[in-house]
């Protein structure tokens, strides 16, 4: 069963930092992309950023280009969203999300709880 | 960036009667080499996050009920419900994947009349 267990939101102030977490399971890690969307209070779904399988091609949304970074840890079975320079437009739910193929481009199959993220 | 587009924003349907959804993309999502639309449909329920519906533009996804399905091409697309069940009422998405950013449209609201 794929199970994705996000951790690490919080409230946080202007200008402040987060890592956000997501621990894997019941899938071949290594073998999907990964990708954080997010989804203000009452507001539509927000593509922010997506990692390939093996770590090397990662994408941004322009409002987390230069603030947010991707990562993965394929030995951890662990995806990541460091968010620097957090603004209060950045309030949110944060959901880790699987992608179907080992590449960025394919459609998301399964998306975590989500983490709130607020920015006060 | 392109820009997805639905129609119409909020949808109230009979139980038992049909519901379509339409969703149009600023620019083709047509993949040539391999002849995939990279359009996928997402359906949310309060409270909860969104689940895979429709991928491709018309392959269902698994344990998804046959009532739901997907066709389009290009850059026009349509989630048709063929008859509304109570637990269908959810927020319906469309999303491209065929170019970054990967852009969602706003969400069509569907409710029972």
């Amino acid at each position: 069963e794929v199970q994705l267990l996000e951790s690490g939101g919080a409230l946080v102030q202007p200008g402040g930092s987060l890592r956000l977490s997501c621990a894997a399971s019941g899938f071949t890690f290594s073998s999907c992309a990964m990708s954080w969307v997010r989804q203000a209070p009452g507001k539509g779904l927000e593509w922010v950023s997506v990692i390939s399988g093996s770590g090397d091609s990662t994408y941004y949304a322009d409002s987390a280009k230069g603030r947010f970074t991707i990562s993965r840890d394929n030995s951890k079975n662990t995806l990541h969203l460091q968010m620097n320079s957090l603004r209060a437009e950045d309030t949110a739910i944060y959901y880790c999300a699987k992608v179907m193929v080992t590449n960025a481009y394919g459609p998301v199959d399964f998306w975590g709880q989500g983490t709130l993220v607020t920015v006060s | 960036d392109i820009v997805m587009t639905q129609s119409p924003d909020s949808l109230a349907v009979s139980l038992g009667e049909r519901a379509t959804i339409n969703c149009k993309s600023s620019q083709s999502v047509l993949y040539s080499s391999n002849n995939k639309n990279y359009l996928t449909w997402y359906q949310q329920k309060p409270g909860q996050p969104p689940k895979l519906l429709i991928y491709w533009a018309s392959t269902r996804e698994s344990g998804v009920p046959d009532r739901f399905s997907g066709s389009g091409s290009g850059t026009d697309f349509t989630l048709t419900i063929s008859s509304l069940q109570a637990e269908d009422v959810a927020v319906y998405y469309c999303q491209q994947h065929y170019s970054i950013p990967f852009t969602f449209g706003q969400g069509t609201k569907l409710e029972i009349k």
